[in-house]
This record gives C-alpha cells, sequence and structure tokens, in this order.
C-alpha cells in the first residue's frame, strides 16, 4: 500500500535562512511522481516542486530543491533563502494510480 | 491558461440532506481527482475520473458519489449528510500521460475548493 510520512508537524525558520522538510513514503511500484505542495492560509494548493522517479537529478525550482533517495524511499524538500511568503502547509504527496499525501508540515518563518 | 475552478465556494447545509459540488478542470486536462480535507483525517483521495469513468476510488461510503461529463467537467455528490462530512472539497486536474506500457496520472492542479459546513 501506498503510505506518505511526514514526521515533522511544525518547523520554523529565520528570513533568509534555509530550512529542510522531511518525508518518507513506501511503495511498491518503481514509476511514480512525488510532489511538495504548498498550502497558504488561503487554502489553495500550490505545486512546489515535482520529482519523477526514473531521474536520479534532483528537481529544482528557484529556491527549492529536493533530496531524492530512491533506495531510501525519502524526499525531503530544502527551501533556500526563506521568505515571510514561504509561511504555510507543506504537503508531500506520492503518485502512481492515485495521489497520497502526507500529514503536512506547518512552516512558520520569522523575521 | 485557466486554472481549475470550483463551484460554489462555500456551501452551508443541514444533516440529512444532498449536495452536489462542481469542478472544472484546466482546459485539455482529462483526469478530475477529488480530496476531502479535514483537520482529523487530512487529505483524503476520493476518486478520480477520466474519460468519463470511475478510474479510482477512495476509503470512502458509498454516500459519496462522483460523475464526469464529455467536456471532462465533474461532480461529486454527498447524499444525506453527516456532521462529519463538514470539510474543504478540493478538486484536481491532470492530464492521463501513458508510459512504459501503463498509465500514470501527471501532475495534478487544484482548484481553490469548496467548503461544505453541515450543520
Amino acid at each position: 500500500a501506498q503510505t506518505v510520512t511526514q514526521s515533522q508537524p511544525e518547523m520554523s525558520v529565520q528570513e533568509a535562512e534555509t530550512v529542510t522538510l522531511s518525508c518518507t513514503y513506501d511503495t511498491s511500484e518503481s514509476d511514480y511522481y512525488l510532489f511538495w505542495y504548498k498550502q497558504p492560509p488561503s487554502r489553495q494548493m500550490i505545486l512546489v516542486i515535482r520529482q519523477e522517479a526514473y531521474k536520479q537529478q534532483n528537481a529544482t525550482e528557484n529556491r527549492f530543491s529536493v533530496n531524492f533517495q530512491k533506495a531510501a524511499k525519502s524526499f525531503s524538500l530544502k527551501i533556500s533563502d526563506s521568505q515571510l511568503g514561504d509561511a504555510a502547509m507543506y504537503f508531500c504527496g506520492h503518485n502512481t494510480d492515485k495521489l497520497i499525501f502526507g500529514t503536512g508540515t506547518r512552516l512558520q518563518v520569522f523575521p | 491558461k485557466a486554472g481549475v475552478t470550483q463551484t460554489p465556494r462555500y456551501l452551508i447545509k443541514t444533516r440529512g440532506q444532498q449536495v452536489t459540488l462542481s469542478c472544472s478542470p484546466i482546459s485539455g486536462h482529462r483526469s478530475v481527482s477529488w480530496y476531502q480535507q479535514t483537520p482529523g483525517q487530512g487529505l483524503q483521495f476520493l476518486f478520480e475520473y477520466f474519460s468519463e469513468t470511475q478510474r479510482n476510488k477512495g476509503n470512502f461510503p458509498g454516500r459519496f458519489s462522483g460523475r464526469q461529463f464529455s467536456n471532462s467537467r465533474s461532480e461529486m455528490n454527498v447524499s444525506t449528510l453527516e456532521l462529519g462530512d463538514s470539510a474543504l472539497y478540493l478538486c484536481a486536474s491532470s492530464r492521463k500521460m501513458v508510459r512504459g506500457g501503463g498509465t500514470s496520472t501527471d501532475t495534478q492542479y487544484f482548484g481553490p475548493g469548496t467548503r461544505l459546513t453541515v450543520l
């Protein structure tokens, strides 16, 4: 069965600093996608970054990057140069035939 | 390109009533998925529709149903509402990619959600 685990319910970071959010998953599939979504107070789910399992290179989108360890089934999100607007709930998702989410990590950013 | 739209945005119903929520996907997207988000259970997958057929279903009672039309718009229906059905209902659309002998859903783009309150 697909499972996604986010072990950090809350994280905090100082503005301009770097923070890493953790995610592990379990699957028997070899072909899948992994995602990080951001949900600000507006509740709109916004795609942050995605990783295709067959690609060894870690995905990067501006200040956001991932550390994808396929053998360890780990998919962490690194946010560099944190900004106040990064404050939100972050959900890790794993997709084979359906998208399964973790329980989320609430990120606070302090000035 | 317009994003995913959901109507209505807010809804208040009483126990025992039924409700229909609507979702219009991004143009060209043929897959629509529905999710329920509650503080206690988090984000849970309800079902996915592709080409007017339900392709996948989560672990929800039969009171939750859906359908998809030929233009890919989707509706979900909840009958005999219970207090526990109060939630944010999110719809997401995606292309359906065919890869390596099987199909896999590509990136899902979410709508703003419908906030359902059951009194």
